[in-house]
């Protein structure tokens, strides 16, 4: 039973557009949420978060959005660029000390 | 945040020996966690390791496959136990982030099993 999902294995976008990266969630005891970047040979390193008092955080080109009763967040990158190429993982918790990750969608931005 | 070094980074191994992962923390941390990243899967927490306890595991994981020391603060060790080719995986530790950033984690292990 897969509790977060990221139904979009990949994403391309051309340099200086927008990507949309989503997540779903089953589980509505879920009250901070996480994305994560991984490149290549490295261990995934933390994004931006979103608790679920908010529907809205935003640090530098990144934004999270979160839609609780849809059960729906969205990571938009802009403008994008290309060394924002890598898996990105959303991650799910109502503890903070377990996250629920999902599968990662890999975005190749084109230059 | 923390700085975490794992090792080894790759390995390549023949089913039915054992690997013992390495993980080294900059700073004294309560919890260390042990991921495993299948082909193509999220990344699914085998255990917490607390200093001075036993491991808990998470369903699915047993300390016989996957036996873990936490000997101090700062230093964790995974063993996979008689591997075979399903356990072919990127392995990662990981500790908690300061404030709003969840996990902090190590570059991960890469282990093919052959």
């Amino acid at each position: 039973d897969q509790q977060v999902k990221q139904n979009s294995p990949s994403l391309s976008v051309q340099e200086g557009r927008i990507s949309i990266l989503n997540c779903d969630y089953t589980n509505s005891m879920f009250d901070y949420f996480l994305w994560y970047k991984k490149y290549p040979a490295e261990g995934p390193t933390f994004l931006i978060s979103i608790s679920s008092i908010k529907d809205k955080n935003e640090d530098g080109r990144f934004t999270v959005f979160l839609n609780k009763s849809a059960k729906h967040l969205s990571l938009h990158i802009v403008p994008s660029q290309p060394g924002d190429s890598a898996v990105y993982f959303c991650a799910a918790s109502y503890s903070r000390d377990k996250y629920i990750f999902g599968t990662g969608t890999r975005l190749k931005v084109l230059a | 945040s923390a700085v975490i070094s794992q090792k080894p980074s790759r390995d390549i191994c023949q089913r039915g020996t054992s690997l013992t992962i390495q993980c080294q923390v900059d700073s004294q941390v309560t919890m260390m966690f042990w991921y495993r990243q299948q082909p193509g899967q999220s990344l699914t927490l085998i255990a917490t390791a607390n200093q001075g306890s036993e491991a808990t595991y998470e369903s699915g994981f047993v300390i016989d496959k996957f036996p873990i020391s936490r000997p101090n603060l700062t230093f964790s060790t995974l063993t996979v136990s008689n591997m075979s080719p399903e356990d072919s995986s990127i392995y990662l530790c990981s500790v908690e982030g300061q404030g709003s950033y969840g996990y902090t984690f190590g570059s991960g292990t890469r282990l093919t099993v052959v």
